[in-house]
């Protein structure tokens, strides 16, 4: 398996609903991450984990809580967004780099949020 | 990291290679160079990357000058599906796994 799986593909929520964004990987990845991008911008690093542990928040608002459950899931919680925070939602996977391993980063598809 | 500098959008005929350069003349030693593409409303997708060394592989080839300032991802017979935005990024290899996105180059294959 050398997939990043993401879902859904699509969500549609209000700025009052706490909605989850979900991604997999079954590759023996340990680092994992979300990206956040605009339409037409490149993506924007939010969170990174290393070993199931948050390594890196990128100043993201707390209305987005990640979290990483095992080493092959990382979830996105969102609560209480902004229509400004609709975007594609990316997550990716790689080899933890500092092994000397200098592996590229497997990404999903992504989840196309809109915020009404 | 280093910042990179692409043109906006190439353009090149289907079945011709098509030759993206990226300009990192602030690249450190220990920085590598790293392409990946994103074809629209898809996730990025990894390319290549390189040290110092060309590198090829079954999509493209880098080419790195010799002082490490500018390389080169080589598509050698570009298709319709190339059709996508390329993205040259620098990072170092460390425990802060950050890859961080520039502007990119639109890249439009014709027919």
């Amino acid at each position: 398996d050398t997939e990043v799986t993401q879902t859904p593909k699509h969500l549609v929520m209000g700025m009052t609903n706490k909605k989850s964004l979900k991604c997999e990987q079954h590759m023996g990845h340990r680092a994992m991450y979300w990206y956040k991008q605009k339409a037409k911008k490149p993506p924007e690093l939010m969170f990174v984990y290393s070993y199931e542990k948050l390594s890196i928040n990128e100043s993201v608002p707390s209305r987005f809580s990640p979290e990483c459950p095992n080493s092959s899931l990382l979830n996105l919680h969102l609560h209480a967004l902004q229509p400004e925070d609709s975007a594609l939602y990316l997550c990716a996977s790689s080899q933890v780099q500092y092994t000397g391993t200098p592996g590229g980063y497997t990404f999903g598809s992504g989840t196309r949020l809109t915020v009404v | 990291d280093a910042k990179t500098t692409q043109p906006t959008s190439m353009d090149c005929a289907e079945g011709r290679a098509a030759n993206l350069p990226c300009n990192h003349s602030t690249i450190s030693g220990n920085e590598y160079v790293y392409w990946y593409r994103q074809i629209h409303s898809q996730g990025p997708q990894y390319i290549i990357h390189g040290l110092k060394n060309n590198e090829t592989n079954e999509m493209a080839s880098l080419i790195i000058t010799e002082d490490r300032k500018s390389s080169t991802l080589i598509l050698p017979h570009a298709t319709l599906r190339d059709t996508a935005v390329y993205y040259c990024i620098v990072r170092v290899l460390d425990s802060s796994y950050k890859l961080i996105f520039g502007s990119g180059t639109r890249l439009l294959v014709r027919p």
